[in-house]
């Protein structure tokens, strides 16, 4: 699976966009691009995945590049329960759509009133 | 409606010891997830369940580490003869079937050997 690169740190106002990169340059045509985030002492939570196509729901959105090697998520309304460690993964769904998560060290955002 | 749960939320044991770590998926889930994260690491993949297919145990360590799943119900995670280097946070996670995207991960079990 592709590495990715991400910042390991960003702050945010609250109410404001919040835009995270991450750096995926070895990414496969058949590797998608997943968002978790882990809020202090929880379990990981899903937030976004995509292939190519930008994609929208009701947490946020992912701009995926044209030659995929790069992507954004974007939280559009930053709020203080947003406030987590972020975590870019690229994954290859094999036929099943299974897939085994492993997380590097993801972008803590920290989001101030 | 209900989410993952595992018990216990913290668990303390003396190096040696044998120790059971109990995940109760979502009811309906086919898929169930163990992974491993060490303080300020990222997640480690221990094992995989999916429906009656066998387990997908690459991710386990070592022969010291164990997991069973009834049916598609609830998992025991076993770690024998525990190691000061088996501290860590172990989560779990399951999956409504194959063909969806989305783990939903329970709070996990706070494993400390002393």
């Amino acid at each position: 699976d592709a590495k990715t690169t991400q910042p390991t740190s960003m702050d945010c106002a609250e109410g404001r966009a919040a835009n995270l990169p991450c750096n995926h340059s070895t990414i496969s045509g058949n590797e998608y691009v997943y968002w978790y985030r882990q809020i202090h002492s929880q379990g990981p939570q899903y937030i976004i995945h995509g292939l190519k196509n930008n994609e929208t729901n009701e947490m946020a959105s992912l701009i995926i590049t044209e030659d995929r090697k790069s992507s954004t998520l974007i939280l559009p309304h930053a709020t203080l329960r947003d406030t987590a460690v972020y975590y870019c993964i690229v994954r290859v769904l094999k036929g099943s759509n299974d897939y085994k998560l492993s997380f590097g060290a993801g972008t803590t955002v920290t989001v101030r009133a | 409606g209900a989410g993952v749960s595992q018990s216990p939320s913290n668990k303390v044991t003396e190096k040696g010891k044998d120790v059971e770590l109990r995940c109760d998926p979502i009811s309906g889930h086919t898929a169930l997830y163990w992974y491993r994260q060490r303080l300020g690491q990222g997640l480690e993949f221990l094992i995989y369940f999916q429906g009656n297919s066998a387990p997908d145990k690459s991710g386990l360590p070592s022969d010291r580490f164990s997991a069973e799943r009834t049916g598609e119900s609830v998992s025991t995670l076993t770690i024998q003869r525990t190691q000061q280097e088996d501290s860590a946070v172990y989560l779990c996670a399951s999956k409504a079937s194959t063909y969806s995207y989305e783990q939903y991960f329970g709070p996990g079990t706070r494993l400390t050997v002393t």
